[in-house]
């Protein structure tokens, strides 16, 4: 069976402080994708990024950047410089195999207070 | 891009009256759609896989004659949550899986039931 754990339950910044939220993951497939959502308090959810299990690469996007270890079963997230509008619950989330579409399997998400 | 909707966005109802929540896929075709719910600050938990032309699948523990899912066209699923409690007051989310590699995700409807 899948699990995503987020252990971070809150975190709280400063404006213009870096930030990086946590997700371990277990899955007995060699080929899985995972993701990253941002739930804003309107309550919908924003894609931030899918990566498959065989591309370690990690990926920056402005100022968010992520760090994908296989070897440790996690896929990171940093926002740098954050802003009051980065506020919101994070989530990361796995789908195991292509082949049509799967369910996610969301950890219990980060809520990411940024104050001025 | 992909863009799913859901319809209503918020609604309100009395204990023990049913209501139904649409589901649709407006620029692609989805033969399958997720239902979520989100319970408040908690996370996404899928309730059941529904797919065009056949019955859904559901997880454990959640009870197929209370929550009804009908995906009749490859563009629209309904949940029908019938005899409504309190207790089922909820954050309802679907998703739609347009390719094998992605889903898009509704805006979601917030049930409350007074």
């Amino acid at each position: 069976a899948q699990k995503v754990t987020q252990a971070q339950t809150e975190i709280s910044v400063v404006e213009k402080e870096d930030v990086t939220l946590d997700c371990v993951y277990e899955t007995r497939d060699t080929t899985y994708y995972l993701f990253w959502y941002k739930q804003p308090p309107s309550g919908e959810l924003v894609f931030l990024i899918r990566r498959n299990s065989f591309d370690e690469q990690n990926e920056i996007s402005g100022r968010y950047s992520w760090n994908f270890q296989k070897s440790t079963s996690s896929f990171n997230f940093t926002i740098t410089a954050s802003q009051v509008v980065d506020s919101a619950v994070y989530f990361c989330a796995l789908s195991e195999a292509p082949g049509s579409a799967r369910q996610l399997t969301f950890g219990s998400g980060t809520q990411l207070t940024v104050l001025p | 891009g992909a863009v799913v909707s859901q319809h209503p966005s918020r609604v309100i109802c009395k204990s023990g009256t049913s209501v139904k929540i649409e589901c649709r896929s407006l620029d692609f075709q989805a033969t399958t759609m997720f239902w979520y719910r989100q319970f408040p600050k908690q996370s996404l938990m899928l309730m059941a896989t529904s797919n065009e032309g056949s019955k859904a699948t559901y997880e454990q523990g959640v009870e197929k004659d209370k929550f009804l899912i009908n995906h009749a066209s490859l563009t629209l699923s309904t949940l029908t949550v019938t005899s409504a409690h309190p207790e089922d007051s909820s954050f309802y989310i679907c998703s739609a899986g347009g390719n094998p590699y992605e889903q898009y995700f509704g805006p979601g409807t917030r049930l409350t039931v007074t």
